[in-house]
């Protein structure tokens, strides 16, 4: 059964450090988010992205974040200059029409 | 714009009891609705989702959930719980409309007790 794929599960950085989290999206899907989940908390909405351009982005998705599609397989969140605060889960999911997401297992990022 | 409101925090039931989780969700149209469960340090796992149709819907480990419209609820439910189901369960609406996000719950810790 096709799966998101998410790289790596676990990465350490020091605060100040960029770091980009990687994701393999299902192959014939069209639409592409990144979500949010710090350690006890909801999963929050960070961004979509769909036809190469971001289609939606929440407050916590500020100018620290970007996105990119490099390449036909891979969507990409780099966070430039990493704070404490940005400790948490990522998770990347993809969906043919919007109306289904497939999650991926995940990133836990700790900024130390 | 959607949300979802998961009123219990925690829920701790007894192996074998049956198990009702609550979400409410607000909008204004007919929502797809969706639960997932997240194991400790884990991903999220799809159980079950309503796009249309029937309102009780089937989902995987056993699991149902009842669309209400009347009630803008979406319950989860299952007859008799096992150890492996202690976790945390999230409710999670969308508009379906294209691009468009999911709106995750606060989630409910379920607690199993032997």
């Amino acid at each position: 059964e096709p799966e998101v794929t998410q790289t790596p599960s676990h990465q350490v950085t020091q605060m100040g450090q960029e770091v980009i989290l990687r994701c393999v999206p299902i192959s014939n899907h069209l639409y592409f988010y990144w979500y949010r989940q710090i350690l006890g908390q909801k999963v929050e909405f960070l961004v979509s992205f769909y036809n190469n351009e971001i289609s939606e982005k929440s407050e916590i998705f500020d100018d620290q974040f970007s996105v990119e599609r490099p390449d036909g397989s891979n969507f990409t969140l780099k966070i430039r200059s990493t704070k404490l605060e940005d400790s948490a889960m990522y998770f990347c999911a993809s969906s043919t029409t919007g109306a289904e997401a497939f999650f991926g297992q995940g990133t836990r990022l700790t900024v130390v | 714009a959607q949300s979802v409101t998961q009123p219990d925090i925690h829920i701790t039931v007894s192996e074998g009891a049956s198990l009702e989780l609550r979400c409410n969700y607000s909008y204004g149209a007919t929502p797809y609705l969706f639960w997932y469960v997240q194991s400790p340090g884990q991903g999220l796992q799809l159980l079950l989702k309503y796009f249309s149709g029937d309102t009780l819907v089937q989902g995987i480990k056993g699991f149902e959930a009842e669309f209400k419209r009347s009630q803008s609820s979406f319950n989860l439910r299952k007859p008799s719980v096992h150890w492996s189901d202690a976790a945390e369960y999230f409710c999670a609406v969308a508009t379906g409309n294209r691009d468009d996000k999911i709106i995750f719950g606060k989630g409910t810790r379920l607690h199993i007790l032997p």
